[in-house]
Formats: C-alpha cells, sequence, structure tokens
C-alpha cells in the first residue's frame, strides 16, 4: 500500500525566512496530494493541494511542487510569520481508493 | 464552504463511562465519514470510515466493539467510545469528503479531546 514519509520532523526558521517541507510517497498510482496545518488543540484545516497533473502551485505565500518522477512533493512557505507556527502534515490519496495516507507531521517554529 | 461541525471538543469522563462524538456536516451531505485517533505528537491514525446507512468499516486492530460508530444521516455519524478506560484518552477527530468530489476536498470537525480518569 502507499506509504508517505515526511521530513523533518521539527523545523524552525527566523521570521521572514522561507520554510520548505518535502514529503515523498511510494505508490505511482496516487494522484493527489493535500498539505493540512494542524494548530495546537485543532483538527487540520487544507491549506494547499495538488493533483497529478500539476506540476506546482501556488497561493500567495504559500506553494506546493510535485515531481512524480521522483514521487515527491514539497510544501514552500515564503515570509514566514509567527502564525505560521503550528504542525504541517502531508498526505496522499492513492488510486485504489480515497483514505489519506499521512505524513508523521513537521512542528515549524517561527522564530521572532 | 464545506463545514463539519464536531461535538463536544473537550469531555471528561470517568473509567466505565461511555462517551458519544457528534460530527455534522452543515452545508453537504456526508456519505462518508472518516474518523481518527491522535496521540501527542503524532500523526492522524484512522480508525474507521463510517458510510451512511451501511454499518462502518474498522481498520485492523480497532475493536468495533469499543468504539461504536453510527452514520444514520447524510448529516450526522456519532463515535461512541464504550467502557472508556485511561488508555482511550486522546484526540478523536472526523472527517468527509464532500460529496461527488472523489477523494477530494475533506473538511475536518476540530477535535474531541477525551480524557477518561
Amino acid at each position: 500500500g502507499e506509504n508517505v514519509e515526511q521530513h523533518p520532523s521539527t523545523l524552525s526558521v527566523q521570521e521572514g525566512d522561507s520554510a520548505v517541507i518535502k514529503c515523498t510517497y511510494s505508490d505511482s498510482a496516487s494522484n493527489y496530494f493535500p498539505w493540512y496545518k494542524q494548530e495546537l488543540g485543532k483538527g487540520p484545516q487544507l491549506i494547499i493541494d495538488i493533483r497529478s497533473n500539476v506540476g506546482e502551485k501556488k497561493d500567495q505565500r504559500i506553494a506546493v511542487t510535485l515531481n512524480k518522477t521522483a514521487k515527491h512533493f514539497s510544501l514552500h512557505i515564503t515570509e514566514t510569520q509567527p502564525e505560521d507556527s503550528a504542525v504541517y502534515f502531508c498526505a496522499a490519496i492513492p488510486d485504489s481508493n480515497y483514505q489519506l495516507i499521512w505524513g508523521a507531521g513537521t512542528k515549524l517554529i517561527i522564530k521572532p | 464552504g464545506a463545514v463539519v461541525s464536531q461535538h463536544p471538543s473537550w469531555v471528561i469522563c470517568k473509567s466505565g463511562t461511555s462517551v458519544k462524538i457528534e460530527c455534522r456536516s452543515l452545508d453537504f451531505q456526508a456519505t462518508t465519514m472518516f474518523w481518527y485517533r491522535q496521540f501527542p505528537k503524532q500523526s492522524l491514525m484512522l480508525m474507521a470510515t463510517s458510510n451512511e446507512g451501511s454499518k462502518a468499516t474498522y481498520e485492523q486492530g480497532v475493536e468495533k466493539d469499543k468504539f461504536l460508530i453510527n452514520h444514520a444521516s447524510l448529516t450526522l455519524s456519532t463515535l461512541t467510545v464504550t467502557s472508556a478506560h485511561p488508555e482511550d484518552s486522546s484526540f478523536y477527530i472526523c472527517s468527509a469528503p464532500r460529496t461527488g468530489t472523489r477523494g477530494y476536498g475533506y473538511t475536518f470537525g476540530s477535535g474531541t479531546r477525551l480524557t477518561v480518569v
């Protein structure tokens, strides 16, 4: 079955700098890759997603890139702000079903 | 946008009692609801998938008699933790894909922090 690996587990960046979180997946049939932000004590919130027919997608300070050949996708946050501090999860959906397969999460810390 | 309302947000119960968690889709019909459990500093672990009008499908290792799931309508799914024990203390989250968007557009509830004392 599908397996998603996420790195790093913790990322600390200076406010205003960029943050990059990377994920790899194993099932080449996976076709949807969302990124979620989870604040303490809350449910995950979708921040951006990408489908397998697209290589890059951007939404203001957030972008996601997908390399289907290498089976990896990355989240890029530019001009980081204190409110970006949270745990970020990547996920993939195998074509065989529509269950989310989750990465282990990255705790992003924005230092003032 | 699609909203899933989850209640309660937190609950403390005594060992041996049962607790019901509700998830309602407010502006769409949720034919499927996923129930997750999340331990501190860990990722979400899928417990079961409920489908309106049919029995829930449980993941391996999840006791269906302990975690009762009911999906009686297109807008309501419930998870009941029966005979709760301290080891059941966790963060429980529901999620539903919007109808017609196979696998896409997942909406999550705000989570329920269960503490069993």
